[in-house]
């Protein structure tokens, strides 16, 4: 799998949205960009994947740059609830091909 | 709707014990995967089964072993437990591996 790259922390204020970056440049044609987030020592929780067209659901969106090299991960309107660490992982999506590898992710602090 | 069942939720252990932990994935799912986290630390991937045979392995010290078994629920079972065996684990299931895993709530192991 790709490594990805994220800041360590981040904050934001209740409300407004939150941005958290993710740079993958080595990322394969067949990768696809999932998220995660993990509320203080529960399971990680599944946010949204894309391959390469944005996508939005009804908890974030997920920009994709067009080379594929860096995404976005966007929280519309932060809650304190968001507070969390966020995970961005790339993978391939069928069978057993590459599990979810958790690297390093960005601790997302929102302040009221 | 039905979850990641995951037991015990606490496990407290002497040193040089043995434990087994109990994970019953999502109906439907068939694909098991076994992750460790540490105090402070990432989400580490042990092992997982795709329709009851080991599929992948990563950091699964040789003294743990795990299986799948005919109804999909899977088993970790850990000897000659160390200290720093002391974590999270987290079972997650997926069907076929692909999209979205989902994980469970975890079973918090103190080895004293």
């Amino acid at each position: 799998d790709a490594k990805t790259t994220q800041p360590p922390s981040m904050d934001c204020a209740e409300g407004r949205a939150a941005n958290l970056p993710c740079n993958h440049s080595t990322i394969s044609g067949n990768e696809y960009v999932y998220w995660y987030r993990q509320i203080h020592s529960q399971g990680p929780q599944y946010i949204i994947h894309g391959l390469k067209n944005n996508e939005t659901n009804e908890m974030a969106s997920l920009i994709i740059t067009e080379d594929r090299k860096s995404s976005t991960l966007i929280l519309p309107h932060a809650t304190l609830r968001d507070t969390a660490v966020y995970y961005c992982i790339v993978r391939v999506a069928e069978g057993s091909q590459g599990n979810l590898i958790f690297g390093k992710g960005t601790k997302l602090s929102v302040k009221p | 709707a039905a979850g990641v069942i995951q037991s015990p939720r606490h496990l407290i252990k002497e040193k040089r014990e043995t434990a087994t932990l109990k994970c019953y994935p999502i109906p439907r799912h068939d694909t098991v995967y076994w992750y460790q986290q540490g105090p402070g630390q990432d989400p580490q991937f042990l092992i997982s089964f795709y329709e009851k045979m080991q599929s992948d392995k990563g950091s699964i010290p040789d003294r743990f072993s795990a299986q799948q078994f005919s109804d999909y629920h899977s088993e970790l079972n850990m000897s000659s437990l160390e200290l720093g065996d002391s974590a999270l684990y987290f079972c997650a299931s997926s069907f076929g591996g692909a999209w979205g895993y989902t994980f469970g709530s975890g079973t918090r192991l103190t080895v004293v």
